[in-house]
């Protein structure tokens, strides 16, 4: 099975600081992986998909990049509401996976 | 709209078992892969199985293989999940989600508590 590990585990931060988290797979998984923001009480949503294609509605300060083995999710300037949890998953084989998740809070 | 409604969670002893369904509608059903992710109180997302459109193909987690069966009716726009054996570490909230490679559409949750 394809193991996700996300750094940092948690992350404090300040409204309009750039924060990038990592995502590293355990094989390679080509550009198959997708982003989720969880707020708390909420189900995931979906940010990113194939690596970089930002789900439609998803505003642009939302980016992702990597293939392979490494990936990043970059958060351009962060805003009030990008205070939440973020996990990767892939989708390049079963099972599915997903990283253990990365907490973004307020500095 | 698409929505998913998950229903049968509960509180059932370590050895139990307990049948999970998610009642799909706003979209033809039979067109989509389904799955089964769960999430322990305050831990992360964990995908448990997955079922094609037609129910062909199955694919489980570790985790639950051999303890746990997907399956879905069509007819009924309902997937199903059948869990035997039931650990502590079974506790989660379970989602229903459509799709197989990304998840954008998720059910509310339904809580599966296992203790004695």
């Amino acid at each position: 099975a394809i193991q996700l590990t996300q750094s940092p585990s948690s992350l404090a931060a300040s409204v309009g600081d750039r924060v990038t988290i990592t995502c590293r797979a355990s094989q390679g998984i080509s550009s198959a992986l997708a982003w989720y923001q969880q707020k708390p009480g909420k189900t995931p949503k979906v940010l990113i998909y194939d690596a970089s294609t930002l789900e439609s509605g998803v505003p642009s300060r939302f980016s992702g990049s990597g293939s392979g083995t490494d990936f990043t999710l970059t958060i351009s300037s962060l805003q009030p509401e990008d205070f939440a949890t973020y996990f990767c998953q892939q989708f390049n084989a079963y099972p599915r996976s997903f990283g253990q998740g990365t907490k973004l809070e307020i500095k | 709209q698409v929505l998913l409604v998950e229903s049968g969670g509960g509180l059932v002893q370590p050895g139990g078992s307990l049948r999970l369904s998610c009642a799909a509608s706003g979209f033809t059903f039979s067109d989509y892969y389904m799955t089964w992710i769960r999430q322990a109180p305050g831990k992360g997302l964990e995908w448990v199985s997955c079922i094609s459109n037609s129910g062909s193909y199955i694919h489980y987690a570790d985790s639950v293989r051999g303890r746990f069966t997907i399956s879905r009716d069509n007819a009924k726009n309902s997937l199903l999940l059948q869990m035997n054996s039931l650990r502590a570490d079974d506790t989660a909230v379970y989602y229903c989600a459509r799709g197989d490679w990304i998840f954008q559409q998720w059910g509310q949750g339904t809580l599966v508590s296992v203790s004695s």
